[in-house]
């Protein structure tokens, strides 16, 4: 079974510019999730999707960042206008199941350098 | 606020030590506990996770914790660390009927033969 995968895997972009990145879930899973961690701090939560709908969008730090999983499969994160601040590892994680018990599964990050 | 305080940044020590890496929270209500791992060059793993019950919980790879409630601790274990488990690791918390993990810092273990 393939694991949640993450395109791309290192971006770097200028501050001003857009950036896309994409999630494709485990296949089946409905819950998607957005994790960044920014260096040398924690993981911090982003939004959380149960198939097309954001169920959970508390951690999306201001609206340059724009979400979407359209058709409940895969997922983008786009960046509008990047800044240097938004440098970072962006984790995607997928899992099914009941809310708070379920495992999420990670895929590897995208690792976002804004210059 | 909810926060989880993961107290060792960076931990080495020699094959066949004992390893324990400290983990505190703060979180209103019921909680899940996780400790996920990842490796060089490897995902995020989950490693063991305690929802209910007792509250010594066994993982993978000999890996063991203990929620201790009146701590809000939750502290991982390993009696004997072997080279394969330098890692970076991260205890995660979320409440009861939500997904949204709280992580901590994150604590880097090296161990050497």
């Amino acid at each position: 079974e393939a694991g949640v995968t993450q395109f791309p895997s290192h971006s770097v972009i200028e501050k001003g510019q857009t950036v896309t990145l994409r999630c494709d879930p485990i296949s089946g899973h409905d819950n998607l999730y957005w994790y960044r961690r920014v260096m040398g701090k924690e993981i911090k939560f982003l939004l959380h999707f149960v198939k097309e709908s954001k169920q959970d969008e508390s951690g999306m730090p201001n609206n340059r960042f724009l979400a979407e999983r359209t058709g409940g499969t895969y997922s983008t994160l786009k960046v509008q206008p990047a800044e240097l601040e938004d440098s970072g590892v962006y984790f995607c994680a997928s899992s099914q199941g009941l809310a708070g018990v379920n495992e999420q599964f990670f895929g590897p990050g995208t690792r976002l350098t804004v210059l | 606020a909810q926060s989880v305080s993961q107290h060792n940044h960076h931990v080495i020590l020699s094959e066949a030590a004992s390893l324990e890496l400290g983990c505190n929270y703060s979180y209103g209500g019921t909680v899940n506990l996780f400790w996920y791992v990842q490796y060089p060059g490897q995902h995020l793993q989950l490693l063991l996770k305690y929802f209910s019950g007792d509250p010594l919980v066994k993982g993978i790879k000999g890996f063991e914790a203990e929620f201790i409630k009146s701590k809000f601790s939750f502290n991982l274990r390993k009696p004997s660390v072997q080279w394969s488990d330098t890692a970076e690791y991260f205890c995660a918390v979320n409440g009861y009927n939500t997904d949204k993990l709280i992580f901590g810092t994150g604590t880097r273990l090296q161990v050497f033969p």
